[in-house]
């Protein structure tokens, strides 16, 4: 199984600044005939289930906010929240979905 | 709208089993593959088994624990869970998923599946 492991377990940050989490695989997520890179990024909130917030490791899903951005390649990847709002306190996690089990990252927990 | 609404979790004793459904509407079910994941109590998320658009391939995390299954005629998925053990407590969540692979685009609310004695 592929091991998806994430840093920090869990950040503050000041509302309006930026959040950057990292996303790490044991085994690259990029398939390089397509050139993509097979890793997700949710985020849940307490007593929610988790949302799709990116795949193909940047692409927004619909609706979305921009400030949410992805970026990476291959093992390393990170998820970065420009100008936190209150609403983005939450948990979020990355998923590869490169093979199955479609394993998680242990989540960070973001905080003001 | 695409709504999935999970049913059949509670309390099991250990070696027990139980059949958990997933009633979904707003979307054409049989087109899509569909999983399960599940999140025990305070800890992170964790992928169980997912199933084709015509219920002919299943995948899972332990075949022999967790069966899944798809009724296109009912828009329904299942996932048959036996030899429970209390480390199976969790909440479970039915998602569909864009395809094969895919990431899991939308949730239920879940059902929560209590192994306790």
């Amino acid at each position: 199984d592929i091991v998806m492991t994430q840093s920090p377990d869990s950040l503050a940050v000041s509302l309006g600044e930026r959040a950057t989490i990292n996303c790490k695989s044991s085994q690259s997520v990029l398939y390089t005939p397509n050139r993509r890179n097979y890793l997700a990024w949710y985020q849940q909130k307490p007593g929610q289930p988790p949302k799709l917030l990116l795949y193909w490791a940047s692409a927004r899903e619909s609706g979305v906010p921009d400030r949410f951005t992805g970026s990476g390649s291959g093992t390393d990847f990170t998820l970065t929240i420009n100008g936190l709002q209150a609403e983005d306190v939450a948990l979020y996690y990355c998923q590869q979905y490169f093979t199955t089990p479609k394993t998680f990252g242990q989540g960070t927990r973001v905080e003001v | 709208e695409v709504q999935l609404v999970e049913s059949g979790g509670g309390v099991v004793q250990p070696g027990g089993s139980l059949r958990l459904s997933c009633a979904t509407s707003g979307f054409s079910f049989r087109s899509f593959w569909m999983s399960w994941v599940r999140q025990a109590p305070g800890k992170g998320l964790e992928w169980v088994a997912n199933i084709d658009e015509d219920g002919s391939v299943t995948r899972s995390v332990d075949s022999q624990k967790f069966t899944i299954s798809k009724d296109n005629a009912r828009d329904s998925v299942h996932l048959e869970m036996n030899g429970l053990r209390v480390d199976d407590t969790a909440v479970y969540y039915c998602t569909r998923e864009g395809g094969d692979l895919l990431p899991s685009s939308h949730w239920g609310q879940g059902t929560h599946v209590t192994v306790s004695s």
